[in-house]
């Protein structure tokens, strides 16, 4: 079956620093894969996507690129602040008709 | 903002009686989902719609039912709670199903207590 792995928390950095959250995943066929963001108190929302492979999401400084020979799904941002203190997800869609898969998600505090 | 609202935001109850959340959506979305939401098990999925009176289990449905008697609500109901249902859960709603269509939209969540 398919499955996300995340690279556990929390990741603590100082404002400014580069951000890197691993995701790698296990899937069938060609699925499509996701960051969601959880902000203290809320619920998720989509961050970025992409859904093929060599495929690059981007949003609010933050990307990520499909990387089918690897299978992963890596999120980076090159000065994080503040603000993006959050939980982040990774998830991925199965090809067809499927629901999202989600990794365990990875708590960022960042400190000023 | 997706329009999803959850009910209640947070719930005290005591082993052994029925709870029901309820998730309502103004979107006409198709496909609605409950999570619940754990440290160091992140997002499960419960059950989910894919229409009116159509519903599936997902990964940790037992203990839980669901009923979707019209588009726009959907509801989750714990016949008899457990300690172990104690949970942040989290109702979602998509008009799309797979692939690279799928984007989920959620709601602020219901934060159930069981004592």
């Amino acid at each position: 079956g398919n499955s996300v792995t995340q690279m556990e928390g929390p990741v603590t950095l100082s404002e400014e620093a580069f951000l890197t959250i691993n995701c790698t995943y296990t899937a069938t066929g060609y699925p499509s894969l996701f960051w969601y963001v959880q902000y203290p108190g809320e619920g998720l929302q989509l961050l970025l996507k992409a859904t093929k492979a060599d495929d690059k999401g981007s949003n609010k400084g933050f990307e990520a690129t499909y990387r089918k020979e690897t299978t992963s799904f890596h999120l980076e941002k090159g000065s994080v602040q503040v603000s993006d203190s959050a939980v982040y997800f990774c998830a991925l869609s199965g090809s067809g008709y499927s629901t999202l898969t989600f990794g365990k998600g990875t708590m960022l505090l960042v400190s000023p | 903002d997706a329009g999803i609202t959850q009910s209640p935001r947070h719930k005290v109850t005591e082993t052994g009686t029925p709870v029901t959340l309820r998730c309502h959506q103004t979107e006409n979305h198709r496909y609605m989902y409950w999570y619940r939401q754990d440290p160091g098990h992140g997002l499960r999925l419960i059950h989910y719609s894919y229409g009116v009176k159509d519903t599936d289990k997902g990964e940790v449905s037992d203990g839980y039912s669901v009923s979707r008697s019209k588009t726009e609500d959907f509801l989750l109901t714990l016949e008899s709670a457990t300690s172990s249902q104690t949970s942040v859960y989290f109702c979602a709603i998509s008009d799309a199903a797979g692939g690279r269509n799928e984007k989920l939209f959620f709601g602020s969540g219901t934060q159930l207590s069981v004592l």
